[in-house]
């Protein structure tokens, strides 16, 4: 099993630009997170999924889009890119909370983006 | 709202014990991890308290209290890939039956030898 993977692993935007990234799972898992990591704070959710076909903001959605046509493929959009959104953004994914063992959250390799 | 604190940097000798702190002030608590983060990799699970006391998991053990909203993570034998950070999340229960982790900013462990 790859677990979670994330395409690209880094991009270049300039300020206005447009991009997805993608973040797959084989786990069948029915959860999914998108969070972002900059310097000096936690981990932030930006959107999540709680299964096929549905989507929920997070604390920073702003700025994002998201959709989960697939259980297994959750994507990250941004419109218009800002400098302020230059991070590196993680994936993860979960259980659901009804399953009987921990819902212990799973992460990708990350997607370092700049822009300028 | 949500509140998580932990040191920023530790600095230990191989072969040494360290304690992380992690206090958090939240509402909705239902349960509280530590995660590993190795430079410009993804975090891994470490380990899970939901009831108050002791897990431990080969050299890693983790303390919870909620009363007090405390937990520590402690590791032994310390081994120059310990050099990590380590993130403390707490899950908190929202009120549309979501759970949702918050992180605090996470510990960076140096071990030198």
């Amino acid at each position: 099993n790859a677990g979670v993977t994330q395409t690209p692993k880094f991009r270049v935007l300039k300020t206005g630009q447009s991009m997805t990234l993608l973040c797959a799972q084989d786990m069948n898992h029915e959860y999914m997170y998108w969070y972002r990591q900059d310097p000096g704070m936690g981990l932030r959710l930006i959107h999540y999924s709680v299964g096929e076909g549905t989507t929920a903001k997070g604390e920073v959605p702003d700025g994002y889009n998201v959709s989960r046509l697939k259980k297994q493929n959750f994507l990250l959009g941004l419109e218009s890119a800002a400098p302020s959104q230059t991070s590196v953004y993680f994936c993860a994914s979960s259980y659901s909370i009804g399953r009987a063992s921990q819902e212990t959250q799973y992460f990708g390799p990350g997607t370092r983006l700049l822009v300028l | 709202g949500q509140n998580i604190d932990q040191p920023t940097e530790m600095t230990a000798t191989e072969g040494a014990i360290v304690q992380i702190n992690c206090t958090y002030q939240t509402s909705g608590f239902n349960g509280l991890f530590w995660y590993q983060q190795h430079a410009g990799e993804a975090p891994t699970f470490l380990s899970y308290n939901v009831l108050d006391g002791l897990e431990e998991k080969g050299r890693f053990s983790s303390f919870l209290s909620r009363s007090k909203g405390y937990s520590y993570l402690l590791l032994k034998e310390l081994q120059m890939k310990d050099s990590a950070s380590y993130l403390c999340a707490v899950r908190v229960l929202m009120n549309t039956g979501f759970q949702k982790l918050v992180f605090g900013t996470g510990t960076r462990l140096l071990v030198s030898p």
